[in-house]
């Protein structure tokens, strides 16, 4: 059973640049969450897509976007790349809310 | 709204030795809880997981974590660290209160370091 896919790996933008993140998930999944991990803040919750609709949204701001196709894969998009959103992202694909499994991650440079 | 403590950023603990990681959450409904563990530039991987039924909860690679209701609390213990076991291990919780698959809340993690 294939896991879950992030790509790209690794990034690098420029600030003021845009950028769109690939998940897959696992086959049957229809849930997808997104997470940012920094150092600082830790892991915090984006948003969580659901048969293609968003249910629930963190505290980010209007910059971070993202949507789910009907094959359940999702994109998250950040517009107008800041230093701060320099971060390894996270997705998780989950079938209800027993079960979470997360990619290896994007990890995102802003220079 | 719920929350995860993790007590301990860091925890060093000789090769061999008993592994305790602390977790307290909150929340309004009754919780889901998870702890992960996290190598250096991979994702998170799923060690064990509480949902319902028995609290003594075993996982993989010898883990395992008890779920006190009254204690708000989700302690993860290993009898015997292995030189492997140092990594960054996080504490979630999901209580879907919005129903369904409603996202995860993480404690901020505590860096275990296995001396030898």
């Amino acid at each position: 059973k294939a896991g879950v896919t992030q790509t790209p790996r690794y990034l690098i933008k420029t600030r003021g640049q845009q950028v769109t993140l690939s998940c897959s998930p696992i086959s049957g999944h229809r849930s997808v969450s997104w997470y940012q991990q920094t150092p600082g803040q830790g892991l915090q919750f984006l948003f969580e897509y659901f048969s293609e609709t968003q249910r629930n949204k963190g505290n980010f701001p209007g910059r971070f976007s993202g949507r789910q196709f009907s094959n359940s894969r999702s994109e998250m998009n950040v517009s107008t790349l800041e230093l701060g959103d320099s971060a390894l992202y996270l997705c998780a694909s989950s079938a209800s809310r027993a079960g979470y499994t997360f990619g290896s991650g994007t990890r995102l440079t802003v220079v | 709204a719920q929350s995860v403590t993790q007590l301990g950023s860091h925890v060093s603990v000789s090769e061999g030795a008993l592994v305790l990681l602390r977790c307290n959450y909150s929340s309004s409904v009754p919780p889901y809880l998870f702890w992960y563990v996290q190598y250096p530039n991979q994702g998170l991987q799923l060690l064990l997981k509480y949902t319902t039924g028995a609290t003594l909860v075993k996982g993989i690679n010898g883990f395992e974590a008890e779920f006190k209701k009254s204690e708000t609390s989700f302690h993860l213990t290993k009898p015997s660290a292995h030189m492997s076991d140092a990594a960054e291990y996080f504490c979630a919780v999901s209580d879907g209160t919005g129903g369904g698959a409603d996202g995860l809340t993480f404690g901020k993690g505590t860096h275990l370091i296995i001396q030898p």
